[in-house]
Order: C-alpha cells, then sequence, then structure tokens
C-alpha cells in the first residue's frame, strides 16, 4: 500500500529556520513528481511547488518562489520542504502529495501525507 | 493563472438526496479535473481525475462531468459519511489551482 507519512507538528518563532519531511513508500519514488500544498487554518488549498524526484527537476508556485526550498533524498525516498526564515503567515498545515500519472508535472494527487501543521509565533 | 470557481460555497443536504456541486474554469481546461473530498482534520481524498474517471475505492455514487470550463460533481443518494468540504483542482498547467471549495451540511 503506498503511504506518504510526514514528520510531526511544528512550533517556531519568526525568523527561525524548518524542515519538514514526507516519507514514501510502496512505489517507484523517482518515477513520480511529488509536491506540497498549503492550507491556512479554515481556508483551501494552494500550491507550493512539485519536485520529481528522478532528476529533483523543481517548480514553485509563484508565492513561494525563493520563499521555500522543495529536496528529495533518493536513499530513504523522502521529499522535505524548507524554509530559511519562517513568517507568522507561513502558519499552516502542510501536505504533501503524490502525483497520480508516473513522470507527468501535471496530475491529479492520489495519495496524500497525514499533513504536517507548523505554527511560527513569537 | 487559471481561477476555478465553485458553487455554492455551502449546501444543506439530507441523507438520501442527490446533490450536485459546481466548479467554473476562467478558461478551458479541457478534462484535466479533479474533485477531492476533506473531512475535518483529514488529508484530502482524491475521488474524480480526468473529469469524470473515479479513484481507487470511490464508491459508484460518486460522477463526476464537463469538459472545458464547466464541470460537475454528482453524490447520488447522499450518506452521512459523505458531510465535508469538496474541491475540484485544475492541473491543465502549472500551477495547478484549486477552488475554494464547497462545504456540505446536514
Amino acid at each position: 500500500e503506498v503511504q506518504l507519512v510526514q514528520s510531526g507538528a511544528e512550533v517556531k518563532k519568526p525568523g527561525e529556520s524548518l524542515k519538514i519531511s514526507c516519507k514514501t513508500s510502496s512505489y517507484n519514488f523517482v518515477e513520480y513528481w511529488i509536491g506540497w500544498v498549503r492550507q491556512v487554518p479554515g481556508k483551501g488549498l494552494e500550491w507550493v511547488g512539485i519536485i520529481f524526484p528522478g532528476d529533483s527537476e523543481t517548480r514553485y508556485s509563484p508565492s513561494f518562489q525563493g520563499q521555500v526550498t522543495i529536496s528529495v533524498d533518493k536513499s530513504i525516498s523522502t521529499a522535505f520542504l524548507q524554509w530559511n526564515s519562517l513568517r507568522a503567515s507561513d502558519t499552516a498545515t502542510y501536505y504533501c502529495a503524490k502525483h497520480r500519472m508516473p513522470y507527468n508535472e501535471l496530475s491529479s494527487l492520489d495519495y496524500w501525507g497525514q499533513g504536517t501543521p507548523v505554527t511560527v509565533s513569537s | 493563472e487559471k481561477v476555478m470557481t465553485q458553487s455554492p460555497a455551502t449546501l444543506s443536504v439530507s441523507p438520501g438526496e442527490r446533490v450536485t456541486l459546481s466548479c467554473r474554469a476562467s478558461h478551458s481546461i479541457y478534462r484535466n479535473l479533479a474533485w477531492y473530498q476533506q473531512k475535518p482534520g483529514q488529508a484530502p481524498r482524491l475521488l474524480i481525475s480526468g473529469a469524470s474517471t473515479r479513484a481507487t475505492a470511490v464508491p459508484a455514487r460518486f460522477s463526476g462531468s464537463g469538459f472545458g470550463t464547466e464541470f460537475s460533481l454528482t453524490i447520488d443518494s447522499l450518506q452521512s459519511d459523505d458531510i465535508a468540504v469538496y474541491y475540484c483542482h485544475q492541473y491543465s498547467d502549472w500551477p495547478g489551482t484549486f477552488g475554494q471549495g464547497t462545504k456540505l451540511e446536514i
């Protein structure tokens, strides 16, 4: 069974750095784009960015370009989302999600992680 | 960026009823549309991709239709377990965009 298991909830102060993870299993990690979706409390879904683990090609939503870094470690089938300097406006739940179609950067999302709540507050 | 508009924002429903949710795209997205169900405290779940193809293990009471800019998700004989927020998602280009969601209420 395909699984995406995310790291636990985080509470940080503005200006701090953070790296959250999404460990995958039971599918060929390097063949499917995987991405991060943000959900502000009580609000809808928005793309942060996606990465193709096969070659680490990355796409960022314009709102997040330069604000975060998406990476992977193929040896442990894990994707990461990283901030160098958090802001209060980064407070949200972040989901990782796997593309349904192999090799296709445009696809629906068939498996999701359980979400990582991130709270940024002084 | 293509804008996805869902209607209504909230819908009062009753068990057994047939429910139709709408999603409109600002530009043609052909059939590159997915529907997701999200219950409180849970991750979204894929219901429909390619506008009309049910995902694995999705009950047959869920069906999707549409092409271009107008799409709908229909739930036949609504069950109490279907109470959730439903999102449409266009993936015709990057970044894909989500609708703002339709919340079903009893």
